[in-house]
């Protein structure tokens, strides 16, 4: 069974804080690929990072990093010093045989001023 | 390169019509793939669509169908609609089926409300 799960519902935090969404995978697939996603308001799913199951190393792009632990089936997302316009709900998805992206419940990040 | 465009934006039913949904992804892309979201359940996958036959589906009732065009275009019809299909559905499309970089963008969705 394939599956996504992101614990934290909502999440706030003051601007410049830095805060971590986590996800944790469950598959029975030797090759799979995991995602984030960003959904602002407006409702389009925005990519933000692809990682397939043979590549462990950690990500880093601008502001966002990403944490990728096959030991522990978790791919966590963290934002450095947070800005307001990072406020979304952010999904993790989990693609394994197939085209079909499992998603996670999402995080909703509020970032207050 | 224009994005994956969805129409209409918004819609309002009532309990018991049918409706269509459209999708036109990004051009070149072939595959088509179809969610649902609701608060309640989330991002639910509905179906798959590759070179006009359905190649994937979700745990949906078979009142969500669809379909693909030879210009790769999709239509996802519901018919007798209930109160529980209010949602945004979201349109992604991509080149192929799932290659090791074949990346999924998605459209801004129509938001479904059933009265």
């Amino acid at each position: 069974a394939q599956k996504v799960t992101q614990a934290q519902t909502e999440i706030s935090v003051v601007e410049k804080e830095d805060v971590t969404l986590d996800c944790v995978y469950e598959t029975r697939d030797t090759t799979y690929y995991l995602f984030w996603y960003k959904q602002p308001p407006s409702g389009e799913l925005v990519f933000l990072i692809r990682r397939n199951s043979f590549d462990e190393q950690n990500e880093i792009s601008g502001r966002y990093s990403w944490n990728f632990q096959k030991s522990t089936s978790s791919f966590n997302f963290t934002i450095t010093a947070s800005q307001v316009v990072d406020s979304a709900v952010y999904f993790c998805a989990l693609r394994g045989t197939g085209n079909q992206f499992y998603f996670g419940t999402g995080t909703s990040l509020t970032v207050i001023p | 390169k224009a994005g994956v465009t969805q129409t209409p934006r918004y819609l309002i039913k009532t309990r018991g019509q049918q409706v269509t949904l459209s999708c036109s992804p990004i051009s070149g892309h072939r595959s088509v793939s179809w969610y649902q979201q609701t608060p309640g359940q989330g991002l639910q996958f509905l179906f798959e669509y590759f070179s006009e036959t359905q190649r994937n589906k979700g745990n949906f009732p078979g009142r969500f169908s669809g379909r693909q065009f030879s210009n790769s275009r999709s239509e996802m019809n519901v018919s007798t609609l209930e109160l529980g299909d209010s949602a945004l559905y979201l349109c992604a499309s991509s080149f192929s089926r799932g290659g090791a970089w074949d990346e999924q963008f998605f459209g801004p969705g129509t938001r479904l409300t059933v009265l």
